[in-house]
């Protein structure tokens, strides 16, 4: 099966400085790749997603780059604010609809 | 903006007891899933569901769980007889179609005593 690890566990950043969440993947077969974002006592809130065949996505302030080659991806959030401060989980799809999480990034955005 | 919604958001229960989680997906997906995440712990596949049957499940996903869709806009979740290690918040999602994003509801927190 797959396996996805995510760093850093935590995140601390200062109001208008960016942040850069990274996951590793294991298996080349996973082709779908969405980050979701969870604030406290709600569930998972997807954000931005990319699939395999496509390199960079970008919406507004938060961005995702995907290196097949090396099986790892990122989320990228610029010009961070308060309300960016949440847990951000990545996943991969390796087959059919089931989707494998990253153990979580808690990113606090510092005013 | 659609969503998907869970009740209860938080049941207490007793060893051995059963539990029915529901969740009303959005109206017009037609793939469900159920997830659950262990305090502190990543997010979990439990199972997968379309065209009313089970399409993938999970090791956790074992014969104590079941699913069903029981009319045309809940899809629940039943665990026969809990285990203190099932406590966990379970979070339903829906999806339009097989490749398409997966929307989560708010969870239930399940708390097994």
């Amino acid at each position: 099966g797959e396996n996805v690890e995510q760093h850093p566990s935590t995140l601390s950043v200062q109001e208008g400085d960016s942040a850069v969440i990274k996951c590793t993947y294991s298996d080349s077969a996973s082709n779908y790749f969405p980050w979701y974002k969870q604030e406290l006592g709600k569930g998972p809130q997807l954000i931005i997603d990319i699939r395999s065949n496509v390199g960079e996505k970008k919406d507004q302030r938060i961005a995702v780059t995907l290196n097949k080659t090396a099986k790892h991806f990122s989320l990228h959030i610029t010009e961070t604010q308060p309300e960016d401060s949440a847990v951000y989980f990545c996943a991969a799809k390796y087959n059919f609809n089931k989707f494998y999480f990253g153990s979580g990034t808690k990113l606090n955005v510092k005013p | 903006e659609p969503e998907v919604t869970q009740t209860p958001s938080h049941q207490v229960t007793q060893m051995g007891q059963e539990v029915i989680l529901r969740c009303v997906p959005i109206s017009n997906h037609l793939y469900f899933y159920w997830y659950r995440q262990i305090l502190g712990q990543k997010v979990e596949f439990l199972v997968s569901f379309y065209n009313n049957e089970i399409s993938e499940k999970s090791e956790i996903f074992d014969d104590q769980f079941s699913v069903e869709r029981p009319d045309g806009s809940n899809f629940t979740l039943k665990i026969r007889s809990t285990k203190l290690e099932d406590s966990a918040m379970y979070f339903c999602a829906s999806s339009e179609a097989v490749s398409g994003e997966q929307y989560f509801g708010p969870g239930t927190r399940l708390t097994v005593t």
